[in-house]
């Protein structure tokens, strides 16, 4: 049975840092692309970052600078470092494998999710 | 970046009927749109990939379709479990989602 679990959220101050890990298992990290997507209280789904490998990682420009995500395919474990955070950082950050179809990649297995709440 | 426009933010059906869900992309995006589905407290979860294939376990009532800038979510009849948001979203350079389609029980 696939599972995807996100842990690490907290509650910190404005230009604070915090890590989020992602724990997979059921099937191998180092075979899949893994993407962070996030949903602010009451909104709707912002792609965050997606990890391939090494080299591979991409970021929406609002986090471009100040997350970083890696990986240890050791663990199974994907981490998010989140620097400067800033209020509208606020969210539940999901964690989410991607599925490669004939025409592009979806997220396809996602976690429950882990609560970071930016506050003074 | 490829915004995505759904339409209507909400539609208010009752169990049995059909809905039909709208997504308008602002430049083509070929056949490269997924739908998901998010229930209160839950993850989203994926639906319809490649705008027509339903993902693994996805039930026959749900159905995608179109390409290039208009895609349509069909739900033939409404079961109780479908009332939820629904999301399309596209993968240019990197990912975007439509706001959001509530459909709720009337």
């Amino acid at each position: 049975e696939v599972q995807v679990v996100e842990s690490g959220g907290d509650m910190v101050q404005p230009g604070g840092s915090l890590r989020v890990s992602c724990a997979v298992s059921g099937f191998s990290l180092s075979s899949y692309a893994m993407s962070w997507v996030r949903q602010a209280p009451g909104k709707g789904l912002e792609w965050v970052s997606t990890s391939g490998g090494v080299d591979d990682t991409y970021y929406a420009d609002s986090v471009r600078g100040r997350f970083t995500v890696s990986r240890d395919n050791s663990k199974n474990t994907v981490y998010l470092q989140m620097n400067s955070l800033r209020v509208e950082d606020t969210a539940l950050y999901y964690c989410a494998s991607l599925y490669t179809s004939a025409h592009s990649k979806y997220f396809y297995y996602w976690g429950q999710g882990t609560l970071v709440t930016v506050s003074s | 970046e490829i915004v995505l426009t759904q339409s209507p933010a909400t539609l208010s059906l009752s169990p049995g009927e059909r809905a039909t869900l709208s997504c308008r992309a602002g430049q083509s995006v070929g056949s490269y749109l997924a739908w998901y589905q998010q229930k209160p407290g839950q993850a989203p979860r994926l639906l319809i990939y490649d705008a027509s294939n339903r993902a693994t376990g996805i039930p026959a009532r749900f159905s995608g379709s179109g390409s290039g800038t208009d895609f349509t979510l069909t739900i033939s009849s409404l079961e109780p479990e479908d009332f939820a948001v629904y999301y399309c979203q596209h993968r240019s350079h990197w990912w975007t989602f439509g706001q959001g389609t509530k459909v709720e029980i009337k």
